[in-house]
């Protein structure tokens, strides 16, 4: 157990519809990320925050947003959702800044 | 920026034989560098990392890599496969540039056979 939580584990919706996932890192830790994988684009960095801050950007779409609030857990929101976003999406914290990584065990988006 | 490639999307071993993932990285900066490993249905989980201390890590599960600076490798081997150890592993490279950016490569799926 990592003591990273995702909810939900698992998630079906329609195209066009907008889904949030949360995330509640480990105890104490400051930085959250969220990453993206699929089988054609492998393990995708989105977005990172720390302590309420965005610190980095990846890929994420512009479709795509996220937030960390004051008691740290985050949230990352989908909208006009789309096939090609059925995915796994993984938060992930950290307590330092070395990129040790403790991951969730993800929520999976169908998009039907 | 920093970028990870692994060579090799599939590397399948007999079981007791050595373990060879191959991982180059490349940073503009002194990177931190790791190995995570992903089993079915579960996230990912650390195996070991490198953050400017001894160039030869030892990790959980009997793994352990090699930094080499001058060839931008971080291989990841393990004497003996197990039937355990199959599953798929991302090495990852992270340094600071402005924040810290953890960015993994494409991965590998190890198979061991009996």
């Amino acid at each position: 157990d990592s003591g990273v939580t995702q909810t939900p584990k698992h998630l079906i919706t329609a195209t066009g519809q907008r889904v949030t996932l949360r995330c509640s890192p480990r105890s104490g830790d400051l930085s959250v990320y969220w990453y993206q994988q699929s089988l054609d684009q492998g393990l995708q960095f989105l977005i990172q925050y720390y302590n309420g801050e965005e610190r980095a950007k990846g890929n994420i779409l512009e479709r795509f947003s996220a937030q960390q609030f004051p008691d740290l857990h985050s949230e990352l929101n989908l909208s006009s959702l789309e096939l090609g976003d059925s995915a796994l999406y993984f938060c992930a914290s950290s307590a330092e800044f070395s990129g040790e990584l403790f991951f969730g065990e993800g929520s999976r988006l169908t998009v039907l | 920026a920093q970028s990870v490639t692994q060579l090799g999307s599939h590397v399948s071993v007999s079981e007791g034989a050595l373990v060879l993932l191959r991982c180059n990285y490349s940073s503009s900066v002194p990177p931190y560098l790791f190995w995570y490993v992903q089993y079915p249905n579960q996230g990912l989980q650390l195996l070991l990392k490198y953050t400017s201390a001894a160039t030869l890590v030892k990790g959980i599960n009997g793994f352990e890599a090699e930094f080499k600076k001058s060839e931008t490798s971080f291989h990841l081997t393990k004497p003996s496969a197990h039937m355990s150890d199959a599953a798929e592993y991302f090495c990852a490279v992270s340094a600071n540039t402005g924040g810290f950016k953890t960015i993994f490569g494409a991965g590998t799926r190890l198979f061991v056979k009996a």
